[in-house]
């Protein structure tokens, strides 16, 4: 258990709909990211947000937004969906690593989003 | 999207065989990782790498950094069967304020008893 919880593990909605994944990140850690993992896309990068504010920004589509709340957890919310958003959508946070410059990063066990 | 070439695809192996794969950027990391990711659960850090050519090892597993910062292999002796899962790479360029990572495809790792 990473500590990452993320809810609904499993969602199933129709194209046009809008859905919100929610994320949960470790205790103490600040920042939160969001990742997709598709068959052709494999796992790729949305966004991260550190203490409430936007830090990055990857391969994020204009209808998928995301947000941290001032308790830390974050939201990421899919709207006008598409067949092809179907996905695992994985939360992860951060803190330093021991003896390292990197934060490592713990993921959360996923959303899986089918639509249909 | 932007991702490490890594390789091989998958291997089928048994159980005691020693496991080699590779992954490759075009771009320079100034970290590099190995994840592994079981069915219905998210990555989890094996090993991180911090500088070129840094060999380390975590019990059966051994990665290393390459030279040119492009590339890093990761080797697991002895498998086991609990070794089955998909490995992936993960590359962070570093600097500036985020810690993104760029992942490989994967290497789908099937361990026969």
């Amino acid at each position: 258990d990473s500590g990452v919880t993320q809810t609904p593990k499993h969602l199933i909605t129709a194209t046009g709909q809008r859905v919100t994944l929610r994320c949960s990140p470790r205790s103490g850690d600040l920042s939160v990211y969001w990742y997709q993992q598709s068959l052709d896309q494999g796992l790729q990068f949305l966004i991260q947000y550190y203490n409430g504010e936007e830090r990055a920004k990857g391969n994020i589509l204009e209808r998928f937004s995301a947000q941290q709340f001032p308790d830390l957890h974050s939201e990421l919310n899919l709207s006008s969906l598409e067949l092809g958003d179907s996905a695992l959508y994985f939360c992860a946070s951060s803190a330093p690593i021991a003896g390292g410059p990197y934060n490592e990063q713990f993921f959360g066990p996923g959303t899986r989003l089918t639509v249909l | 999207g932007q991702q490490l070439n890594q390789s091989p695809q998958s291997m089928f192996i048994q159980e005691g065989e020693d496991v080699s794969m590779n992954c490759t950027s075009s771009s320079i990391f100034n970290t590099w990782l190995w994840y592994k990711q079981d069915p219905g659960e998210g990555p989890v850090l094996l090993i991180a790498l911090y500088k070129a050519g840094e060999l380390t090892s975590n019990g059966r597993l051994t990665a290393q950094f390459g030279i040119t910062r492009k590339d890093s292999f990761l080797n697991i002796s002895a498998s086991i069967p609990s070794d089955v899962g998909i490995y992936f790479c993960a590359g962070q360029a570093g600097g500036g304020a985020t810690n993104k990572l760029i992942f490989g495809t994967g290497t789908l790792l099937a361990v026969q008893p």
